[in-house]
């Protein structure tokens, strides 16, 4: 069976602070794909980036990172220098080449940045 | 880029009567599911479908049907509607078969049936 926990319901964090989202999943399946999406208060989920399971590199874009480690089945997102903008919901998601595409979400992770 | 478009973004509907929810795509994206989002739940799929007329169940497809005409379309249909099923409603969109491909989602429709 696919998983993915993100335990972090809610968190506040004060402007320019740094921030980590942790997510941690389960399968089976030794070819998946990780990503995480961001769903400001207008609600689209907007997709931030797609990682597979045969590459650990951890990645950098701007103010966000991603650190992707099977060891612990967990791919966590860190914002650096938090801004109110990246005030939203961030959902962590799964696919596997078993199941196709469909998506296993988790039950999402709201963030607060107060200013 | 891509634009996945949901025909309301708020929805008022009584009980009993038979809702419709409509996507539309504009990428030629293969497939096409659509969500239900409630708090502390996550999104948590309805039906999906990978190629015109056809359709698959996901997690929660009690209570709904869907149709899919044409390529670009995915219609969610309440068939009667219960006040359970007040919540936001989420279309998304992929390319081809492969699973790497990640879904983007219209803005959802918030349904409210009283």
């Amino acid at each position: 069976a696919q998983k993915v926990t993100q335990a972090q319901t809610e968190i506040s964090v004060v402007e320019k602070e740094d921030v980590t989202l942790d997510c941690v999943y389960e399968t089976r399946d030794t070819t998946y794909y990780l990503f995480w999406y961001k769903q400001p208060p207008s609600g689209e989920l907007v997709f931030l980036i797609r990682r597979n399971s045969f590459d650990e590199q951890n990645e950098i874009s701007g103010r966000y990172s991603w650190n992707f480690q099977k060891s612990t089945s967990s791919f966590n997102f860190t914002i650096t220098a938090s801004q109110v903008v990246d005030s939203a919901v961030y959902f962590c998601a799964l696919s596997t080449s078993s199941t196709g595409n469909q998506f296993y979400f988790g039950t999402g992770t709201s963030l607060t940045v107060i200013p | 880029d891509v634009k996945v478009t949901q025909s309301s973004r708020y929805l008022v509907k009584r009980t009993g009567e038979k809702v419709f929810l409509e996507c539309v795509q504009d990428m030629d994206h293969e497939n096409m599911f659509w969500y239900r989002q409630d708090p502390g739940l996550g999104l948590r799929l309805i039906y999906f479908s990978y190629d015109v007329k056809m359709k698959e169940k996901g997690d929660i497809p009690e209570g709904y049907s869907v149709s899919r005409e044409k390529k670009e379309r995915f219609s969610l249909i309440l068939e009667s509607a219960s006040t359970n099923q007040t919540s936001m409603y989420l279309c998304a969109s992929s390319l081809g078969k492969q699973h790497n491909q990640p879904q983007h989602f219209g803005d959802g429709t918030r349904l409210s049936i009283l």
